[in-house]
């Protein structure tokens, strides 16, 4: 059963706007959660997290809200740029100061010009 | 930047054949790990590593084997491979952040097909 999904496979944003991308998770012991991008034939590189103590965390573009009654998590991208373009994956831990993360299938983030 | 490092990237290899995918990291990280994913589908932790001559399965069952002799290596075996092992098979390493989390650094990963 999956602990961490992310139902939408794919998404196409023009360049400038939000890009939003969505991730639910199940399992209500996780209270670390980390967004990775991941370009072709490149491993996935870690982009930014949130703990569990906060509802938000903003890093220039990249903002991830974290709503802790809903299980759901979302990463907003603010402007979307071409360079943004790539597979990201939410991940999650059960622990705060544990490296075993649980991988959502991940979304396809596509921006045109 | 972290630097580690995956080789080969691409292997195609006959079934029953014995493979050692290749992973190192110059960082000195003590943490080590393979995740196996599936094209569209999540990365599966197969192995970690807490330090040398430490070994761990993860979640997902492999019949891979690992190793950890030195620090910086962190290889993977198949002793036979077969098809069911085509998969990209990814290394990560890892460090505490500042504020006590963890954050993996993944290699380019190696895409292996089996025939």
């Amino acid at each position: 059963d999956q602990q961490v999904k992310q139902n939408s496979p794919s998404l196409s944003v023009q360049e400038g706007r939000i890009s939003i991308l969505n991730c639910d998770y199940t399992n209500s012991m996780f209270d670390y959660f980390l967004w990775y991008k991941k370009y072709p034939a490149e491993g996935p590189t870690f982009l930014i997290s949130i703990s569990s103590i906060k509802d938000k965390n903003e890093d220039g573009r990249f903002t991830v809200f974290l709503n802790k009654s809903a299980k759901h998590l979302s990463l907003h991208i603010v402007p979307s740029q071409p360079g943004d373009s790539a597979v990201y994956f939410c991940a999650a831990s059960r622990s705060y100061n544990t490296d075993k993360l649980i991988f959502g299938t991940g979304t396809r983030l596509q921006v045109f010009p | 930047e972290a630097d580690i490092y995956q080789t080969p990237r691409y292997l195609v290899i006959g079934t029953g054949k014995k493979i050692t995918l290749e992973c190192s990291q110059t960082m000195g990280h003590d943490k080590m790990y393979w995740y196996q994913q599936d094209p569209g589908m999540e990365l599966h932790l197969i192995h970690y590593s807490y330090g040398v001559n430490s070994t761990e399965k993860g979640d997902l069952s492999s019949e891979s084997t690992v190793s950890r002799i030195r620090t910086e290596h962190f290889p993977l075996t198949l002793e036979s491979a077969r098809p069911s092992h085509t998969s990209q098979y990814l290394c990560a390493s890892s460090e505490p952040g500042a504020s006590g989390t963890y954050e993996q650094y993944f290699g380019p990963g190696t895409r292996l097909t089996v025939t």
